[in-house]
């Protein structure tokens, strides 16, 4: 089975503290994703990467980073944590292109709590 | 603009009864279409996908889906649900490479004994 393993599930960070989410696959995929959740939200890309050292901004992109230097390791770093960065972080990752057996493979989550 | 739709926030059924859990998409090319289930503190699990082929597709627990291109839908249905089934469920779209996913806000789902 395809693993996704987020190093943290519950966290409690400062505000203006630099926080780093990691997040590991075994499946040798190229794409990897980070996302966050928040209630009536549903699902929103924050950054994702199709190819170590690449990344792409997603849709809510601003006081978060991201770095890949290795295939199966996808971390978010949060420059100055806020308190409006409260949520759960959702780490995925697919193979690149359609394949009848593709998909997008979640973590268990994250949940940080910014105070 | 590309979006999903999930119009129902909360649902709730009787054990046993059926359910249809609906999705709506905007996308401006080829969508490939996933639903996903989340129980409670959990990360998602992928229920069904389509790809291209049969406009009705089987998933795992006894979930199936019906991609209907002209109404740009997607709709989740089950015919007979389990108390095991209360949890939120997400409809997604993306691209034909597997980047930018974009999700609908979900629809949790209760069972009433």
């Amino acid at each position: 089975d395809v693993k996704v393993t987020q190093s943290s599930r519950y966290l409690v960070k400062r505000t203006g503290e630099k926080v780093f989410l990691e997040c590991v696959q075994d499946m040798d995929h190229e794409n990897m994703f980070w996302y966050r959740q928040d209630p009536g939200l549903g699902l929103r890309l924050i950054y994702f990467s199709y190819d170590v050292k690449m990344k792409e901004k997603g849709d809510i992109p601003e006081g978060y980073s991201v770095s890949r230097e290795k295939k199966e390791r996808f971390s978010l770093i949060l420059e100055s944590a806020s308190t409006n960065q409260t949520s759960m972080y959702l780490c995925a990752s697919s193979p690149r292109g359609v394949d009848s057996g593709n998909t997008i493979y979640f973590g268990e989550g994250s949940w940080l709590t910014v105070v | 603009a590309q979006s999903v739709t999930q119009p129902d926030i909360h649902i709730t059924v009787s054990e046993g009864a059926s359910l249809e859990l609906r999705c709506n998409y905007s996308y401006g090319a080829t969508p490939y279409l996933f639903w996903y289930v989340q129980s409670p503190g959990q990360g998602l699990q992928l229920l069904l996908k389509y790809f291209s082929g049969d406009t009705l597709v089987q998933g795992i627990k006894g979930f199936e889906a019906e991609f209907k291109r002209s109404q740009s839908s997607f709709n989740l249905r089950k015919p007979s649900v389990h108390w095991s089934d209360a949890a939120e469920y997400f409809c997604a779209v993306g691209p034909y490479n597997f980047n930018k996913f974009y999700f609908g806000s979900g629809t949790k789902l209760n069972v009433k004994p």
